[in-house]
C-alpha cells in the first residue's frame, strides 16, 4: 500500500479548536513533511522534521515524528476558519525531493 | 514570489490533441524535476523524476510514451500528455530541487480537463 497513510480522512471541528491528523510510513525515511492544500491549488510547505528529531514547532503547528512507529503527527493548535483545507504528509527515503504522499486528512474549520 | 511557475493553470482540450504543461524554476537552477498527478479527492501520485539533460525515469504504471516528459534546460521542465482522453483529466503539479540538494519548490499546479 502507499507510503504514508494518514488518518483520519476528514475532521470537522469549530474555531479555536485543536486538529490533530497522523501520519504512518513504511520504509526508512530521511525526512517527513507535512503540506496544505486549498481545493484545486498547489501545495503549501508547512514544516519538515528530520529523522533524527522527535518534535518540531512553527507557529501553531507542532509535529512529532516516532520512527520506531514510523509515525508522524500534525497538530494544528487555535484552529482558524483559514485553516480549512487538506494536509499532507509526505516522505523521501529515495531521494531528496522524491516525495511519497499520504492519502491526506481533510480539516473543515467552521466560525 | 512563486520560485516554481507551472503554466498554464488550467486547460480544456477535446479527446485526442496533444497538451504541453510547462514547469520553470525562477531563481535556481532545477537539476531534479518530479511531476505528479492528483485526481479528485485523492493524494499526489509520483508521475516521474526529471533530471537536466538525461531521460525521465517514470514510475511504476505510467505510460512513458503518453506522458512525454523534457528537461532540456536547468530551468525548464515539460509535460507532454499526448493524445489525452478524459481519463487523463486530472490535476498535473511539478516540483523542483537545486543541485545542492537543499530547495524543494512546488508549482501551483495545472488542471487539465479532456472533454
Amino acid at each position: 500500500s502507499q507510503q504514508g497513510e494518514e488518518g483520519p480522512q476528514a475532521l470537522s471541528i469549530q474555531e479555536g479548536e485543536n486538529a490533530t491528523m497522523n501520519c504512518s510510513y513504511k520504509t526508512s525515511i530521511n525526512n517527513l513533511q507535512w503540506y496544505r492544500q486549498n481545493s484545486g491549488r498547489g501545495l503549501v510547505h508547512l514544516i519538515l522534521i528530520r529523522s533524527n528529531e522527535r518534535e518540531k514547532h512553527s507557529g501553531r503547528l507542532r509535529v512529532t515524528l516516532d520512527t520506531s512507529k514510523k509515525s508522524s503527527s500534525l497538530l494544528i493548535t487555535a484552529s482558524r476558519a483559514a485553516d480549512t483545507a487538506s494536509y499532507f504528509c509526505a516522505t523521501d527515503a529515495d531521494s531528496w525531493g522524491k516525495l511519497q504522499f499520504g492519502a491526506g486528512t481533510q480539516v473543515v474549520v467552521t466560525p | 514570489g512563486a520560485v516554481v511557475s507551472q503554466h498554464p493553470s488550467w486547460v480544456i482540450c477535446k479527446s485526442g490533441t496533444s497538451v504541453k504543461i510547462e514547469c520553470r524554476s525562477l531563481d535556481f537552477q532545477a537539476t531534479t524535476m518530479f511531476w505528479y498527478r492528483q485526481f479528485p479527492k485523492q493524494s499526489l501520485m509520483l508521475m516521474a523524476t526529471s533530471n537536466e539533460g538525461s531521460k525521465a525515469t517514470y514510475e511504476q504504471g505510467v505510460e512513458k510514451d503518453k506522458f512525454l516528459i523534457n528537461h532540456a534546460s536547468l530551468t525548464l521542465s515539460t509535460l507532454t500528455v499526448t493524445s489525452a482522453h478524459p481519463e487523463d483529466s486530472s490535476f498535473y503539479i511539478c516540483s523542483a530541487t537545486d543541485r545542492g540538494g537543499e530547495k524543494l519548490f512546488f508549482g501551483s499546479g495545472t488542471q487539465l480537463s479532456v472533454l
